[in-house]
């Protein structure tokens, strides 16, 4: 079975530019997150789904990105407009549930913004 | 949100065994320890998991104290190929949901 799958693998934009990013998670996962990672730092998380419901996006930029998990499967993040401190990997993980500490991650959106 | 705190870096020699402790004082009662692995280029994959006392996979072992104040993930005989980012989580919020909250991680360098 494939695992949690990401696209595009890398982007490159110019500031004020929209992007966005698919993630499509394991079949039958219910809860799926987006992170944000910077160069050495751990990921971050930006929103977290349980099925299409945004149950914590706390630390979303929500002036600039937006997310929508539509039926309950696949999701969509966008920036808009980008800025060069997005420049970042953007990862999707996806679990079986809310309670359930094993996740499992896609490889990850490269974005550099010039 | 209960903190982690774990070295920057550690080294090891092929064949050895290799400890990586963390710390979590404020851990809370429903918080279950998660480690994480992070290769180059690649998202966290699950390690282990566990609540208290000692877990033991084909990967690792997970040593955890009756306060559970601390934890030690256990590498036994590391390889190059162990060489990556190691991550504690435990967050649990109010809801009972894991949040997985990534900290800085512990970078192992495995040496020939």
């Amino acid at each position: 079975e494939a695992g949690v799958v990401q696209s595009p693998r890398y982007k490159i934009i110019e500031k004020k530019q929209p992007v966005a990013f698919w993630c499509n998670p394991i079949s039958g996962h219910n809860t799926l997150y987006w992170y944000r990672q910077n160069l050495g730092q751990g990921p971050e998380l930006l929103i977290r789904y349980e099925n299409e419901e945004a149950v914590d996006d706390s630390q979303l930029p929500k002036d600039r990105f937006s997310a929508e998990r539509l039926k309950g499967v696949d999701s969509t993040l966008k920036i808009q407009p980008a800025e060069l401190g997005d420049s970042a990997v953007y990862l999707c993980a996806s679990s079986l549930g809310r309670w359930n500490t094993e996740a499992f991650f896609g490889q990850g959106t490269r974005l550099t913004v010039v | 949100l209960a903190k982690t705190t774990q070295p920057i870096s550690m080294d090891s020699y092929e064949g050895q065994e290799v400890n990586i402790t963390c710390s979590h004082n404020n851990i809370a009662t429903n918080d279950y320890i998660t480690w994480y692995q992070q290769f180059p280029s690649q998202g966290p994959r699950f390690i282990i998991q566990g609540y208290k006392t000692k877990v033991t996979n084909e990967v690792a072992s997970l040593f955890i104290p009756a306060d559970r104040k601390s934890s030690t993930l256990s590498l036994p005989r590391v390889s190059l190929s162990d060489t990556a980012v190691y991550y504690c989580l435990v967050d649990v919020d109010q809801t009972g949901a894991n949040n997985l909250f990534f900290g800085t991680g512990t970078r192992l360098t495995v040496i020939p």
